[in-house]
């Protein structure tokens, strides 16, 4: 079983260009999480996705990102008009949709986004 | 809201010898769940443990225990024997209970360094 798929892992952009970071989540899982990290900082979390639904995007700037997970392919974070503080490694983790307690989160080796 | 504070930015060990990270939580939920993480060089995040708060007894993972005191809200991590392969970044994370899925609220991390 294929872990949690994440690319680009590395992604260069200039200012005001678009990036998009893909997560293609384990096999079976239907829940998706989207984690920021700046450097020399902890995992702070964007935005939480069940399949075509958005569910917890509290952590998410208010312009300029957008998340989606469609019925079929994998997890899309976009950037738009991307900015130097933009830049940090972008996790994605999977969960499956287990009731009873906290499903554990697996998460993806990250996109380190470079804004230049 | 729950925050996790990791007042330890960095700490080092000898091999084969304990070393303990430090962790305190702050919230307002009577459920919730506690977790350390491992990031090494690769970012790979990897569960190293958690921690039901409804549980008094410590978790333990073979050469990881925690050490959960919820009166202080404390959750510190101790590595016996330590290893070459137990250098990383620690995160300790928390996770509101009441619910299989959502988002995990991370510290700023411990730089553990193993010395041979």
């Amino acid at each position: 079983n294929a872990g949690v798929m994440q690319n680009p892992r590395h992604l260069v952009r200039r200012r005001g260009q678009e990036a998009r970071l893909r997560c293609s989540p384990m096999k079976g899982h239907s829940h998706v999480y989207w984690y920021r990290q700046l450097p020399e900082e902890g995992l702070k979390f964007m935005v939480y996705l069940q399949k075509e639904n958005i569910i917890d995007e509290s952590g998410m700037p208010k312009e300029r990102f957008s998340a989606e997970f469609p019925k079929e392919g994998p997890s899309i974070l976009r950037i738009q008009q991307v900015v130097r503080g933009d830049s940090a490694a972008y996790f994605c983790a999977s969960s499956p949709g287990l009731a009873g307690g906290p499903n554990e989160q697996f998460f993806g080796p990250g996109t380190r986004l470079t804004v230049l | 809201a729950q925050t996790v504070t990791q007042s330890q930015p960095e700490m080092s060990v000898q091999e084969a010898e304990t070393v303990t990270l430090s962790c305190t939580y702050d919230t307002s939920e009577s459920d919730y769940y506690l977790f350390w993480y491992k990031q090494p060089p690769s970012r790979q995040m990897i569960l190293v443990i958690r921690q039901e708060a409804y549980k008094q007894q410590n978790a333990t993972e073979n050469r990881f225990s925690v050490n959960f005191q919820k009166a202080a809200k404390s959750f510190s991590l101790k590595i016996s024997d330590s290893q070459l392969g137990d250098a990383a970044m620690y995160f300790c994370a928390s996770f509101k209970g009441g619910t299989s899925y959502g988002k995990l609220t991370f510290g700023q991390g411990t730089i553990l360094t193993v010395h041979p």
